[in-house]
């Protein structure tokens, strides 16, 4: 069975500044895939990035961007230039079979 | 097409009543899924669809939930004899063979409070 681990319950970071939220997960699967979602308080969850598995290259979207380390099973979502309206809750999930297992989730909190 | 909706948004009802909850996914996204959240937690897998056939279950998903997508477009989520501890957070959300299924567009989810 897949799970997901998120071991940061909470992170803060000072605006402009970058922050690093941790994941890690197991599978048996080689096929797979990895996102990191965002949901803003009272908000729906949104898609910020994801991974295939298969590719080496790290993935990238503008100020998002992750660390995918296959063997260790590891993948950290790193947010550079950190905004305002970066604060929310961060969730790691992963899938290979169309539903997602989502990790418990990082509270994001961006200081002024 | 603006996205994934759900109604109602929010839902009180009393311990031992059924509730029903619908979802819109986006035209032309052929699966379908459910999904539980608690507060402070992340999304937990109930069922999901691909047009009309439901292809998989969570044994999260008691005798109690029903879910049904009759004609491969809209879908109900039913809860009979709710109980307080199905108090959550029920999220919808659908995907596209055009993505290889591996994204899915999440709606904003109906809150069901029993009392």
């Amino acid at each position: 069975a897949q799970t997901v681990t998120q071991s940061q319950p909470e992170m803060s970071v000072q605006e402009a500044e970058t922050v690093t939220l941790s994941c890690t997960y197991d599978t048996s699967e080689s096929d797979y895939y990895l996102f990191w979602y965002k949901q803003p308080p009272s908000r729906q969850m949104i898609l910020v990035i994801r991974q295939e598995a298969y590719k080496q290259q790290n993935a990238t979207e503008n100020r998002f961007s992750v660390n995918f380390q296959k063997a260790a099973k590891s993948f950290s979502l790193k947010i550079s230039d950190s905004q305002l309206g970066d604060a929310a809750m961060y969730f790691c999930a992963s899938t290979n079979t169309g539903k997602l297992i989502f990790g418990q989730g990082t509270t994001l909190q961006v200081k002024p | 097409d603006t996205g994934v909706s759900q109604n109602p948004r929010h839902k009180i009802t009393k311990r031992g009543q059924n509730v029903t909850f619908r979802c819109d996914p986006i035209s032309e996204h052929n699966r379908l899924y459910w999904y539980r959240q608690t507060l402070g937690q992340g999304p937990e897998f109930l069922t999901y669809f691909q047009n009309e056939a439901q292809l998989e279950k969570s044994r999260l998903l008691s005798d109690r939930f029903s879910a049904e997508r009759p004609k491969g477009s809209f879908s109900t989520l039913e809860i009979q004899r709710t109980e307080q501890g199905d108090s959550a957070m029920y999220l919808c959300a659908s995907s596209s063979p055009w993505e290889g299924y591996n994204e899915q567009f999440f709606g904003p989810g109906t809150r069901l409070t029993v009392l």
